[in-house]
């Protein structure tokens, strides 16, 4: 089992709609969860972290985490066209590394 | 927050040579350092944890004696890719930070042996 699940996409929105996406992770331990953003041919950036459960906003951005179900999704509201990249979900481990999903490629529609 | 700088940002090299990549924490002090490498429309592949003062943990499937890792000090970690092939062409990102909070990646490297 994959440590941390996220659909690899494309997913496209028009612009100005909710792009959301999703992540799954398989350690129940886990306590840290953080999402990167990145362009093409740049280095990851993190644009959200999260601890507990419930939702957390950050401009545009809203994280959201479940721990019961194992499931953090972020939510881009108001998507524009300098939001279309790769998102990361990452998670912690019990040795202290972060674990990244293979990542979703977001397109947003102009 | 947490700012790593990472040299150089691109580097051509001839088949055979090494290569020096640096990945430097410049407000904080990083025991803990990591390696990646990225291959074009993959995901981050993570090669090796670099620990001050002591051996660099690698992942499974990474040669540690082509791909050396020094981390001498709290603030600096290098990898060497020796003896550079054209497979090895790909982009090299370093991270420090702390698990609970986050790891901030360097602006990566994009190798190209030929």
């Amino acid at each position: 089992q994959k440590e941390v699940e996220q659909n690899s996409g494309p997913l496209s929105v028009p612009e100005g709609a909710i792009a959301s996406l999703n992540c799954t992770y398989s350690d129940r331990v886990s306590q840290s969860f953080f999402w990167y953003r990145q362009y093409s041919g740049k280095s990851p950036e993190l644009i959200m972290s999260i601890y507990s459960n419930g939702d957390k906003e950050d401009g545009r951005f809203t994280a959201q985490l479940n721990k019961a179900s194992q499931y953090v999704s972020l939510l881009i509201r108001d998507s524009q066209p300098s939001d279309s990249a790769t998102y990361l979900c990452a998670v912690n481990s019990r040795d202290d590394k972060i674990i990244f999903g293979k990542g979703t490629r977001l397109h947003i529609l102009p | 927050g947490a700012v790593v700088s990472q040299h150089p940002s691109r580097v051509i090299c001839k088949s055979g040579t090494s290569v020096k990549i640096e990945c430097r924490s410049l407000d904080f002090q990083a025991t803990t350092m990591f390696w990646y490498r990225q291959f074009p429309k993959q995901s981050l592949m993570l090669m090796a944890t670099s620990n001050e003062g002591s051996k660099a943990t690698y992942e499974q499937g990474v040669e540690k004696d082509k791909f050396l890792i020094n981390h001498a000090s709290l603030t600096l970690s290098t990898l060497t890719v020796t003896s550079a092939h054209p497979e090895d062409s790909s982009f090299y990102i370093c991270s420090a930070g702390q698990g609970n909070y986050g790891y901030t990646f360097g602006s990566g490297t994009r190798l190209t042996v030929v």
